[in-house]
């Protein structure tokens, strides 16, 4: 069984703070996604990594970078939190035999609170 | 480019009765994949079904049954006998061939079915 783990479930930090999610996957997957989940606004992809240190900008990266060191783990990271970034954010991987078009496989999520 | 429209935000039915959960897709591509996932209470998105564009075959998985119409974009999800237990909410998502790239997610229903 596909297993991709986050580090936390819930998480509450204050404004301005860096925050770091992490996500790990068993599955040797080379690609690895984060996005954010909103009430009435659904999945919205930050960033992706189809490969070690490579990233893509998905479709709502401002305020947040990532970073990709080995091919397991995948670290969402918001440089100076704001309250406007409080939302569950989820991580996703899929094998790379298709490029981006592989089954996803999503962690607990992290439902994060930013005071 | 892609989109994914899930017209019915919420539903609720009383257990035992059969509900369709409706998704409409846009592409431009003649090969892409269709998904379906649920999100139960606890948070994690769960993976049920991928369905490539050539493959126009409804499948049946137990209460579960897809319907897919290319003539009409449609990816419809039909749970019968419905149960307490399938109330969650439910992404339709889509992914083209061509490029790399990811899955675009519908905005989701909200199942809610009760005793």
């Amino acid at each position: 069984d596909v297993k991709v783990t986050q580090s936390s479930r819930y998480l509450v930090k204050r404004t301005g703070e860096k925050v770091f999610l992490e996500c790990v996957q068993d599955m040797d997957h080379e690609n690895m996604f984060w996005y954010r989940q909103d009430p009435g606004l659904g999945l919205r992809l930050i960033y992706f990594s189809y490969d070690v240190k490579m990233k893509e900008k998905g479709d709502i990266p401002e305020g947040y970078s990532v970073s990709r060191e080995k091919k397991e783990r995948f670290s969402l990271i918001l440089e100076s939190a704001s309250t406007n970034q409080t939302s569950m954010y989820l991580c996703a991987s899929s094998s790379g035999s298709l490029g981006g078009q592989e089954t996803q496989y999503f962690g607990p999520g992290t439902r994060l609170l930013v005071l | 480019a892609q989109k994914v429209t899930q017209a019915q935000t919420e539903i609720s039915v009383v257990e035992k009765e059969d509900v369709t959960l409706d998704c409409v897709y846009e592409t431009r591509d003649t090969t892409y994949y269709l998904f379906w996932y649920k999100q139960p209470p606890s948070g994690e998105l769960v993976f049920l079904i991928r369905r490539n564009s050539f493959d126009e075959q409804n499948e049946i998985s137990g209460r579960y049954s897809w319907n897919f119409q290319k003539s009409t974009s449609s990816f419809n999800f039909t749970i019968t006998a419905s149960q307490v237990v399938d109330s969650a909410v439910y992404f339709c998502a889509l992914s083209e061939a061509s490029g790399n790239t990811p899955l675009v997610f519908g905005k989701g229903t909200r199942l809610s079915v009760i005793a």
